[in-house]
């Protein structure tokens, strides 16, 4: 069964360009998630979507963060614009649904360097 | 607020060393705990959990018991391999997943 995969693995921008980070869950996994981690934090939740829809976006800021899950599969992840303290790794998982019982699942990770 | 505190790293050991890392949660409830592993150059994936208090997660070799009189969930484990070299999350879920800062674990040969 593949995992979750993200793209791209790095990206280095320049403060105030814009970056887009894309996500393919696990087939049949209703849940996604993105995380931030920053170099010696671990991983903070961003945004979670159940299907297609969003379950908790409370700590994704909202002024320069967006994200989408269209059609309950893909989603993409943006940033625009960035800003140094937005260099991290964003993570994506997915679950079968939305218990303790699921299981998340994470993808490699997308490295993002704002200089 | 809810949070989870674990012990800092790095730690260094020897084959066949005895591991603990100290995790404590501070919760208005009782969530469910994790231990969640990276190894070098792969995602984070799970090693163990714990849903209810007195439960104990084990797996590879690792193992964890909920502990409610002391808010805890310490890892463990006997004999450590260089293959375990790793950062250790300790997380818990209380609506959401929420993650400790991460251990840093290096076995040598």
């Amino acid at each position: 069964e593949a995992g979750v995969a993200q793209s791209p693995r790095y990206k280095i921008i320049e403060k105030r360009q814009s970056v887009a980070f894309w996500c393919n869950p696990i087939s049949g996994h209703a849940t996604l998630y993105w995380y931030q981690q920053i170099l010696g934090q671990g991983p903070k939740l961003l945004i979670q979507f159940q299907n297609n829809g969003v379950v908790d976006d409370s700590q994704l800021p909202k002024d320069r963060f967006s994200a989408e899950r269209l059609k309950g599969v893909d989603s993409t992840l943006k940033i625009q614009p960035a800003k140094l303290e937005d260099s991290a790794v964003y993570l994506c998982a997915s679950s079968p649904g939305n218990t303790d019982d699921d299981e998340q699942f994470f993808g490699p990770g997308t490295r993002l360097t704002v200089l | 607020g809810n949070s989870v505190t674990q012990m800092e790293g790095p730690v260094t050991l020897s084959e066949e060393a005895f591991l603990t890392i100290n995790c404590t949660y501070t919760a208005t409830g009782y969530p469910s705990l994790f231990w969640y592993v990276q190894y070098p150059g792969e995602g984070l994936q799970l090693l163990l959990k714990a849903t209810k208090a007195d439960d104990k997660g084990s797996n590879k070799g690792f193992e964890a018991t909920y502990r409610k009189e002391t808010t805890s969930f310490h890892l463990e484990k006997g004999s450590v391999q260089v293959s375990d070299s790793a950062v250790y999350f300790c997380a818990f879920r209380y609506y959401k997943l929420s993650f400790g800062a991460g251990t840093t674990v290096t076995v040598r040969a």
